[in-house]
């Protein structure tokens, strides 16, 4: 079956500090691999997405790069910021159809100043 | 600028009481999902349509949970009755294969407290 496994939570960083949140995936296929980032009281936002092997996808400073040799796609920022502080969720999607994303349980990043 | 629509936001109820969560899927998105998110669980799937069908529900609870699409700008999730363990945040998120996206665009929820 499919799953998504990303580190547990909270991570707690200070404000410029690297930031590596650990995603690994079971799938059969190539499914497409997302981040999502949600604020507190607000829905899931895309974060970044790659839908091939060796792809990399970014936004606002984070990086994200498909590893199919590994089954990961890491989460990585050079320097946080106070307002990334989100749960960040890793999902994967089969690449087969309309089918439904499958979530990691989420990782709670608090950015302090 | 498309989004996801979801009403009510809020909603307390007392236990019993039957609910009815509202979503507006983006223009043109032909599939629609249904999460629950809680402390515990995190986010589950409960159910999804394509094209208005119900393609699987089985996240559902069938006894008290229903879901449905009376037309292509419209989905509902109804409850009755409620229970006071179905307190949760309820995501309702659209999606189309169309020019090859496969991301699921969601809306803000409705959180549902159950007393």
């Amino acid at each position: 079956g499919n799953s998504v496994t990303q580190m547990e939570g909270p991570v707690t960083l200070s404000e410029e500090a690297f930031l590596t949140i650990n995603c690994t995936y079971t799938a059969t296929g190539y499914p497409s691999l997302f981040w999502y980032v949600q604020y507190p009281g607000e829905g899931l936002q895309l974060l970044l997405k790659a839908t091939k092997a060796d792809d990399k996808g970014s936004n606002k400073g984070f990086e994200a790069t498909y590893r199919k040799e590994t089954t990961s796609f890491h989460l990585e920022k050079g320097s946080v910021q106070v307002s990334d502080s989100a749960v960040y969720f890793c999902a994967l999607r089969p690449n087969s159809g309309n089918t439904p994303l499958v979530f990691g349980k989420g990782t709670r990043l608090s950015v302090i100043a | 600028d498309a989004r996801v629509t979801q009403t009510p936001r809020h909603k307390v109820t007392e236990m019993g009481q039957e609910v009815t969560m509202r979503c507006q899927p983006i223009l043109g998105h032909n599939t629609v999902f249904w999460y629950r998110q809680t402390m515990m669980q995190g986010l589950e799937l409960l159910a999804y349509f394509r094209n208005r069908a119900p393609l699987d529900d089985s996240g559902m609870p069938k006894d008290r949970f229903s879901a449905e699409m009376p037309d292509a700008t419209l989905a509902t999730l109804k409850i009755q009755p409620s229970e006071p363990r179905d307190s949760a945040v309820y995501f309702c998120a659209s999606g189309s294969r169309v020019g090859g996206n496969t991301e699921a665009f969601f809306g803000q929820g409705t959180r549902l407290t159950v007393v």
